[in-house]
């Protein structure tokens, strides 16, 4: 099992609430990523992260934001919560080094559903 | 750009017997090939990757994977399936000469493994 944790695990919110999803790591990796799973299964980069004060937006347009002050810590957030943000949340972290090897280890996942 | 398609949504196998689930990758440089499993309400576990060397590369619970560069596959399989190993399995590839470690998933194959 990889060090790396979420929270909430679960989330059920009303429209228009300011939400912070947590992601933290033990294992000193530089690179922290955040993805979205649809109903469909499939995954979709929103954000990532090379370093502290390093943010990168994804594959996919998200209107969630994120920050990376500390190496272990890279929350989401989303300012105003609507049903279509309805949806898996997977943070992820992998080792720098400049090595495109590095296998990336995932959190268990927050479900978040708004209403 | 690269892309990975797994052309089954769904493999259903008998205990006991082989299972494969199916992956075909597309990158311009050279492919980073890794599998992941994902249990019911989990995060995604790290299976087996390929980096270079051996063709044939062996992961965790039993778990091997073929790469094929000239059918650009990259198969995962098991000799003999487990009720256990019921979970849904994603393919994802990096492209070896671009910078950075983005991965690119498939859309998953949901594996289901009968008694």
């Amino acid at each position: 099992e990889a060090d790396i944790y979420q929270t909430p695990r679960y989330l059920v919110i009303g429209t228009g609430k300011k939400i912070t999803l947590e992601c933290s790591q033990t294992m000193g990796h530089d690179k922290m990523y955040w993805y979205q799973q649809d109903p469909g299964m499939e995954l979709h980069l929103i954000h990532y992260s090379y370093g502290v004060n390093s943010t990168e937006k994804g594959d996919l347009s998200s209107e969630s934001t994120v920050s990376r002050i500390r190496t272990e810590h890279f929350p989401l957030t989303l300012e105003s919560a609507r049903p279509s943000h309805t949806s898996q949340y997977l943070c992820a972290s992998s080792r720098d080094g400049g090595l495109s090897t590095d296998t990336q280890y995932f959190g268990p996942g927050t479900r978040l559903t708004v209403l | 750009a690269q892309s990975v398609a797994q052309p089954e949504d769904q493999v259903n196998v008998a205990e006991g017997n082989p299972l494969t689930v199916k992956c075909t990758y597309s990158v311009s440089g050279n492919p980073y090939l890794f599998w992941y499993v994902q249990y019911p309400n989990r995060g995604l576990q790290f299976l087996l990757k390929y980096i270079t060397g051996d063709n044939l590369v062996k992961g965790s619970y039993g778990f091997e994977a073929e790469f094929n560069k000239s059918q650009t596959s990259f198969h995962l399989k098991k000799p003999s399936a487990l009720v256990s190993d019921s979970a849904l399995y994603f393919c994802a590839v990096r492209d070896g000469g671009a910078a950075g470690n983005k991965l690119t998933f498939g859309g998953g194959t949901r594996v289901l493994v009968k008694p």
